[in-house]
């Protein structure tokens, strides 16, 4: 099977701009999570989504958002980015929510 | 208080040794916990996964849990250079709408030849 997918895997913005994340899960995997991970603040959750809802979201701002759609498939935004923002962001799937999660490569953001 | 606490390492042991690895967690509704191990510039990569008291082991991979002390723990038995990573542990925890891993720092294991 196939691992999980992110892409793009590295991107360079500037603050203020706004940036679009997409992650593919394992196929048959329904439920996806976000992370962000951090040299200082270690790996944070973002938020879960499964069935095309959002489940769960942690402690970020609302410029953090997400959508999942009906082929599982699942995207992240961030608005009006800062640069503390700049981080590695990490998409895990499982089968459903509360399974073990199996992260893809992640994407290296950098804000300028 | 932190939800997932570890040592931070780095952890050094000689090549052949057990490393041992531990982590403790605040929230005593947890029901399932996790190892990930992550390379440098890689993403963490699942290593044993853990439910019940107890031993479970898997290769040269014992987890340990015990959820009176709310301690979980990794051993690694027979360790090699290529072990050395940062070893996450990870806690699932169950919210009135779903479930969030809470992930401790990590602990940065050394196997040195």
């Amino acid at each position: 099977k196939a691992g999980v997918t992110q892409t793009p895997r590295y991107l360079i913005k500037t603050r203020g701009q706004q940036v679009t994340l997409s992650c593919s899960p394992i196929s048959g995997h329904r439920s996806v999570s976000w992370y962000q991970q951090t040299p200082g603040q270690g790996l944070q959750f973002l938020f879960e989504y499964f069935s095309e809802t959002q489940r769960n979201k942690g402690n970020f701002p609302g410029r953090f958002s997400g959508r999942q759609f009906s082929n599982s498939r699942s995207e992240m935004n961030v608005s009006t980015l800062e640069l503390g923002d700049s981080a590695l962001y990490l998409c895990a799937s499982s089968p459903s929510i509360g399974d073990t999660q199996y992260f893809g490569p992640g994407t290296r953001l950098t804000v300028l | 208080q932190k939800e997932v606490e570890q040592n931070s390492g780095p952890l050094s042991v000689p090549e052949g040794a057990i490393a041992s690895l531990n982590c403790t967690y605040s929230d005593r509704v947890s029901q399932s916990f996790f190892w990930y191990r992550q390379y440098s510039g890689k993403s963490p990569e699942l290593i044993m996964s853990i439910y019940s008291n107890g031993d479970k082991e898997d290769g040269r991979f014992t987890a340990q849990l015990n959820k009176a002390s709310q301690y979980v723990s990794l051993l690694i038995r027979d360790s090699q250079p290529s072990d050395s990573a940062t070893y996450l542990c990870a806690v699932n925890r169950a919210s009135n709408s779903g479930y969030a891993l809470n992930f401790g720092k990590g602990t940065s294991l050394l196997v040195t030849p």
